[in-house]
């Protein structure tokens, strides 16, 4: 089976600039995940869905950040405009329903210079 | 208040033999579940193992076994025959059922270094 899919897996790009990182969850999953990790801060989930509809976005750090899940395979974060402060490992998760594990692709590792 | 205290930031241990990660959570919710994931050097999140608060007996999976103290709100992980690749951060994580919310609450984590 194939896990949780997220691209590109580095990315690097100037202040300003527009980033947008993409998931694909594992197929039959009805819950996404995104979270961040950072040295400082630890994990943080940034916003979830549930059946393609954000349930929960208390976690994303401002205006900057946008998430959708267009549809139940597919789903982005976008940061406009980015800031060095972005950079950290953002990793994108998915479950089968409320009572079970998270299963977390490989991350994206954003640099902002 | 933090939910899910880690307080080991760095653990040692020669490879065979058995180590324990500290993890105690703070819910007031009945219905939770606690989680262990590891994250080695590669950066990859891997689930090792899950605990209910229903549960009655402790979960083991292979050589993972969470030593589960409800009164004390302790879920600690034990790795038995500790091998080299067992070298990382492992993190705590629980899930309360009752919130309203799928989320997973993370510590800080606990760097394991296994030594030949």
């Amino acid at each position: 089976d194939a896990g949780v899919i997220q691209s590109p897996r580095h990315e690097v790009t100037e202040m300003g600039q527009e980033v947008t990182l993409r998931c694909k969850p594992i197929s039959g999953h009805d819950y996404l995940f995104w979270y961040r990790q950072t040295m400082m801060r630890g994990l943080e989930l940034l916003i979830y869905f549930n059946n393609n509809v954000p349930i929960d976005d208390s976690g994303m750090p401002e205006d900057r950040f946008s998430a959708k899940m267009p549809n139940a395979s597919f789903s982005t974060l976008k940061i406009q405009p980015s800031e060095p402060r972005d950079s950290a490992v953002y990793f994108c998760a998915s479950s089968r329903d409320n009572s079970y594990e998270q299963y977390f692709g490989p991350g994206t590792r954003l640099t902002v210079t | 208040a933090q939910k899910i205290t880690q307080t080991q930031p760095g653990m040692f241990v020669q490879e065979k033999e058995a180590v324990t990660l500290d993890c105690t959570y703070d819910t007031s919710d009945p219905s939770y579940g606690l989680f262990w994931y590891k994250q080695p050097s590669s950066g990859e999140m891997i689930f090792l193992i899950y605990q209910g608060s229903y549960d009655q007996q402790n979960a083991t999976e292979g050589r993972y076994s969470l030593n589960f103290q409800k009164a004390r709100k302790s879920a600690n992980l034990v790795i038995s025959a500790s091998q080299l690749g067992d070298s990382a951060m492992y993190f705590c994580a629980m899930r309360e059922y009752n919130s309203g919310y799928s989320t997973l609450t993370f510590g800080k984590g606990t760097m394991l270094l296994v030594s030949p």
